[in-house]
């Protein structure tokens, strides 16, 4: 069974310019979440779909944005790029069922972002 | 909203002892306690969790205790070995609705040959 498919896995982007980022979950998944990972603020939770619907955003301005596909594949946007922006970004898929033992988050490999 | 707190940052056992990894969280509502392990160039990776209705939970070498009236949690490697070196976070969450996890800063854990 396939992972979590991330692209790029790696890219470099000037201030000012924006970015898109693509997340392909398991097989199967239905709740895509993003997350930005950096050396000084760790793990952050910046939002998630499921259903093609923003269910829950973290504290991030309006220039960080996604949406998800009706196939679940989800892509986020950053917008007028900050060098504090640079990060490894991960997305993460659930099954999300009603079951309290089954929404678990598989992490994918990242994709790293640096703002130069 | 919840707040998780992580230590030690860094932790150096030698080969065969045991690791212990120490978390609290804030918020009296949060109920799904996973663990996650990081090796380089990868992204975290489950490696166990415990929800709210159990204090303890073993998997081989690796436990995870939850002390819910101190807002504890744990994570116990025994008889680590070379592979265990990674990064460790741990997280928490209300485990129904939006899968929104709330980590904790990291534990840099080395095992020394």
């Amino acid at each position: 069974k396939a992972g979590v498919t991330q692209t790029p896995r790696y890219l470099i982007k000037t201030r000012g310019q924006q970015v898109t980022l693509s997340c392909s979950p398991i097989s199967g998944h239905r709740s895509v979440s993003w997350y930005q990972q950096t050396p000084g603020q760790g793990l952050q939770f910046l939002f998630e779909y499921f259903s093609e619907t923003q269910r829950n955003k973290g504290n991030f301005p309006g220039r960080f944005s996604g949406r998800q596909f009706s196939n679940s594949r989800s892509e986020m946007n950053v917008s007028t790029l900050e060098l504090g922006d640079s990060a490894l970004y991960l997305c993460a898929s659930s099954p999300w069922t009603v079951s309290p033992g089954a929404n678990v988050l598989t992490f994918g490999a990242g994709s790293r972002l640096t703002v130069l | 909203g919840e707040n998780v707190e992580q230590h030690p940052s860094t932790l150096s056992v030698q080969e065969g002892d045991s690791a212990v990894i120490k978390c609290t969280y804030s918020d009296s509502a949060s109920n799904y306690f996973p663990w996650y392990k990081q090796e380089l160039g990868k992204g975290p990776q489950l490696i166990i969790d415990i929800r709210s209705n159990v204090g303890e939970k073993k998997d081989q070498r690796i436990a995870v205790t939850l002390n819910k009236t101190a807002k504890h949690f744990s994570l116990h490697i025994t008889e680590t070995q070379p592979e265990d070196s990674a990064v460790y976070f741990c997280a928490a969450s209300i485990a129904q609705g939006a899968q929104k996890l709330v980590f904790g800063q990291g534990t840099r854990l080395t095992i020394n040959p």
